[in-house]
């Protein structure tokens, strides 16, 4: 079975230029999160969505992030304009419904110059 | 103070030695209990759950300890194979899962 699938896994850009960071959750998970990871505040929740609901959005730094979630099987987030203090890896993780477990993508490399 | 605190290491330890983690949490309220994997610029991945009672899974043995907000993580017998960094989790409600910041383990031959 494939797994979480994240695209692109690479991305580097220009400060100020939209970015575009994409999912695919394992077939049949109904739940999506989206996570940033860095080194300094280690992995924190963006977003949360139940069968393609955003559920929790809290945890979004600001308006300059922006999530989607059209059908059961692709997610976007998309931060407009990107800032250097925005790069980070940012991992998507799928569950399957009644399941704690969390499956996490290979996680996307964000590089902001 | 963070939701959940992790003594971030490194632990820098022989093969065959026995290492302990902790984890904190401040939420109470919080209903289960994991510990993540996550090897070095990969995704993190569930290594085992936490139940109150405790619980083995081979040579990795998880403790919760409700009444002093902690979990805890013990390996025997490390193998250079363990070489990660080690995520507590703590899921305060529903879906809202809290991960520390982790504690980085090296296992030296």
């Amino acid at each position: 079975d494939a797994g979480v699938i994240q695209s692109p896994r690479h991305e580097v850009t220009e400060m100020g230029q939209e970015v575009t960071l994409r999912c695919k959750p394992i077939s049949g998970h109904d739940y999506l999160f989206w996570y940033r990871q860095t080194m300094m505040r280690g992995l924190e929740l963006l977003i949360y969505f139940n069968n393609n609901v955003p559920i929790d959005d809290s945890g979004m730094p600001e308006d300059r992030f922006s999530a989607k979630m059209p059908n059961a099987s692709f997610s976007t987030l998309k931060i407009q304009p990107s800032e250097p203090r925005d790069s980070a890896v940012y991992f998507c993780a799928s569950s399957f419904p009644g399941q704690e477990t969390q499956y996490f993508g290979p996680g996307t490399r964000l590089l902001v110059l | 103070r963070k939701e959940v605190e992790q003594d971030p290491g490194p632990f820098n330890v022989p093969e065959g030695a026995t290492v302990a983690f902790n984890c904190t949490y401040s939420n109470s309220a919080s209903q289960s209990f994991f510990w993540y994997r996550q090897d070095c610029r990969k995704e993190p991945k569930l290594l085992m759950s936490v139940y109150s009672s405790g619980n083995e899974d081979g040579r990795f043995t998880a403790q919760l300890n409700r009444a002093s907000q902690y979990i805890s993580l013990l390996i025997r017998d490390s193998k250079l194979s363990d070489s990660a960094t080690y995520l507590c989790v703590v899921n305060g409600g529903g879906s809202d899962m809290r991960f520390g910041a982790g504690t980085r383990l090296t296992v030296k031959p």
